[in-house]
């Protein structure tokens, strides 16, 4: 298995609603990131995981929290997100967050849009 | 993260040429990597070149790295409409990817 699934691949929430992310991969990674990215521009680092530890939290708003249940799987728990968080939720992963070697595997991602 | 700077910002080719992409970063990197996302996707790992590398090719695409203008190229040779996509670099430094704007690339039938 060469890939990393996240799940929903659509989602439109309220302002007032609580959801999550969720990205899956079963390829032994042990470092699993969350980037935003709006229309035409680069993806932006959210939080960065290894070895199931926060290691990174690019001054992301709090209502944005992330999850590392085990080495394969990471959440986005969502919570009074604003309009202008619509966008495009990345998740990746490589074999170690100091991996020199390779390069990233990315989800398809989430479009998401808040109402 | 501090972005690098690609271009063209776009390029818009016929099916069968060559497309050339540059892109310039600021700092010293352990590599330097592109991706590839079409429309509303997510982003395709392509090719990483080491900081000691200079040429890497892979299929059709060439990269090249010049560590002393902290500039590399992508080149697509014999380009296909299935090409048609966004082409990102981004730069492995401190073990942080810092990613370029991005080339809007168009391949015309």
């Amino acid at each position: 298995d060469t890939e990393v699934t996240q799940t929903p691949k659509h989602l439109v929430m309220g302002m007032t609603n609580k959801k999550s992310l969720k990205c899956e991969q079963h390829m032994g990674h042990r470092a699993m990131y969350w980037y935003k990215q709006k229309a035409k521009k680069p993806p932006e680092l959210m939080f960065v995981y290894s070895y199931e530890k926060l290691s990174i939290n690019e001054s992301v708003p709090s209502r944005f929290s992330p999850e590392c249940p085990n080495s394969s799987l990471l959440n986005l728990h969502l919570h009074a997100l604003q309009p202008e968080d619509s966008a495009l939720y990345l998740c990746a992963s490589s074999q170690e967050r100091s991996d020199l070697l390779y390069g990233y595997t990315f989800g398809s991602g989430t479009r998401l849009t808040v109402v | 993260s501090q972005q690098g700077e690609e271009d063209p910002q776009a390029l818009s080719i016929q099916e069968g040429e060559n497309a050339t992409m540059n892109c310039s970063y600021k700092t010293s990197i352990n590599n330097l990597q592109w991706y590839r996302q079409n429309s509303g996707r997510g982003l395709v790992h392509l090719i990483l070149i080491r900081s000691n590398e200079r040429e890497k090719h892979s299929g059709r695409l060439r990269v090249t790295l010049d560590t002393s203008k902290k500039s590399s190229s992508l080149l697509i040779t014999a380009s296909r409409a299935a090409d048609t996509a966004s082409y990102f670099c981004a730069t492995n430094s401190n073990y942080q990817l810092i990613w370029g704007a991005g080339t809007k690339l168009i391949i015309k039938p």
